[in-house]
């Protein structure tokens, strides 16, 4: 599976939008890209995923570049709740495991 | 989304003993289940892959002696550490996949997690 490259932390004012990049220039053909985010001492929670259309669920929006070498996840108005670690992971559909890099640590702040 | 139990939450244990946790399925059947470990400000690091009925694939570097896992039926997955440690001390996640009974199939998704302490 493909890495990917994500900045350690982020900050976000309360009701702005989140935008977490990431980078996997490496990622191939058949690779989706997920992202789960995991709020202290919890599991992770998973939040949206897509391989190269941009997609939007009621958590969130992925948006994925035409050369699939990066995307970001976007947090439309974002809230104190959503103060995680946020994991972008590049999988190879559902056979591959979801391995976990370092992430990006949002605060949100009020 | 689907839902992925655990059990017990937290354990406190003794050197020398072993300790079994739960990982169960509530609305979906797993056909895949997986174990994480995760120490304090660490990333989640795969542990192993169980398929249900057949034996679990282990990652490099952990002991299948020590982590037994079984995936005897499609919602019920086992972790034991035997043997504890105080280094086995860390916060244990699992996470399952599979298909619901009308077929959907359903993403990876994880348990809150057991936080083990071995003193």
């Amino acid at each position: 599976d493909a890495k990917t490259t994500q900045p350690p932390s982020m900050d976000c004012a309360e009701g702005r939008a989140a935008n977490l990049p990431c980078n996997h220039s490496t990622i191939s053909g058949n690779e989706y890209v997920y992202w789960y985010r995991q709020i202290h001492s919890q599991g992770p929670q998973y939040i949206i995923h897509g391989l190269k259309n941009n997609e939007t669920n009621e958590m969130a929006s992925l948006i994925i570049t035409e050369d699939r070498k990066s995307s970001t996840l976007i947090l439309p108005h974002a809230t104190l709740r959503d103060t995680a670690v946020y994991y972008c992971i590049v999988r190879g559909g559902s056979q591959g495991n979801l391995i976990f890099g370092k992430g990006t640590k949002l605060s949100v702040k009020p | 989304g689907a839902v992925v139990s655990q059990h017990p939450s937290r354990v406190i244990c003794k050197s020398g003993t072993s300790v079994k946790i739960e990982c169960r399925s509530l609305d979906f059947q797993a056909t895949t289940m997986f174990w994480y470990r995760q120490f304090p400000k660490k990333s989640l690091m795969l542990m192993a892959t169980s398929n249900e009925g057949s034996k679990a694939t282990y990652e490099q570097g952990v002991e299948k002696d020590k982590f037994l896992i079984n995936h005897a039926s499609l919602t019920l997955s086992t972790l034991t550490v035997t043997s504890a440690h105080p280094e086995d001390s860390s916060f244990y996640i699992c996470s399952a996949k599979g298909a619901s009974g009308s077929g959907e199939i359903y993403e990876q998704y994880f348990g809150p997690g057991t936080r083990l302490t071995v003193t």
